[in-house]
């Protein structure tokens, strides 16, 4: 199985300009999330959603967008970029948020705001 | 509100000697507790976990308690190796208005040399 897929893994934007950080899974799990990792700072919950058509906003949402329109797929856009969304960006998901179930991480998606 | 804090890295150990991690938590309900590493260039994966109190997680070696009268999550392996080189995260999820929500401790790199 591919488990959790993260597309791009490196990615350099000028301020201002929007993108779009692709995840998916192949493991039916109803729960995705997005993470930032930042130096100092662990792991911070960006949005995360418990299924589809269902979002909602963690500890970092601002400057982010998220939707899910299939239980696969949970995308992370930025709409216009800045410096301080320089981070590398992790994708997550779970089987179900009933639970105490471990979270499957995909690769990360480094991205450089100048 | 809920919180991991866990020892500042990096962490340098010849191989063979013993490792401490230190990893101690705040919540207001019953959380489960993991150990999360993350090799260099790849996705957080899940280490060990215990899910109450005087449960002990083991896996790879490593093993840490679950203990409720100090609120810690010790991590600790008897004979470190060369691969165990990454960074380990604390972390504990807590039902909180009928999701759970994940909270990472900021990391700590371990360096094993050879």
């Amino acid at each position: 199985n591919a488990g959790v897929t993260q597309t791009p893994k490196f990615q350099v934007l000028k301020t201002g300009q929007s993108m779009t950080l692709q995840c998916a899974q192949d493991m039916n799990h109803e729960y995705m999330s997005w993470y930032r990792q930042d130096p100092g700072m662990g792991l911070r919950l960006i949005h995360y959603s418990v299924g589809a058509g269902i979002t909602d906003q963690g500890e970092v949402p601002n400057g982010y967008n998220v939707s899910r329109s299939t239980t696969e797929d949970f995308p992370l856009r930025l709409l216009s970029a800045a410096p301080s969304q320089t981070s590398v960006y992790f994708c997550a998901s779970s089987y179900s948020q009933r639970n105490t179930g471990e979270l499957f991480f995909g690769e990360g998606s480094r991205l450089t705001v100048l | 509100g809920n919180s991991v804090t866990q020892m500042e890295g990096p962490v340098t150990l010849s191989e063979e000697a013993f490792l401490t991690i230190n990893c101690t938590y705040t919540a207001t309900g019953y959380p489960s507790l993991f150990w999360y590493v993350q090799y260099p260039g790849e996705g957080l994966q899940l280490l060990l976990k215990a899910t109450k109190a005087d449960d002990k997680g083991s896996n790879k070696g490593f093993e840490a308690t679950y203990r409720k009268e100090t609120t810690s999550f010790h991590l600790e392996k008897g004979s470190v190796q060369v691969s165990d080189s990454a960074v380990y995260f604390c972390a504990l999820s807590d039902k909180a208005s009928g999701t759970y929500k994940y909270i990472f401790g900021t990391g700590t790199r371990l360096k094993v040399l050879a």
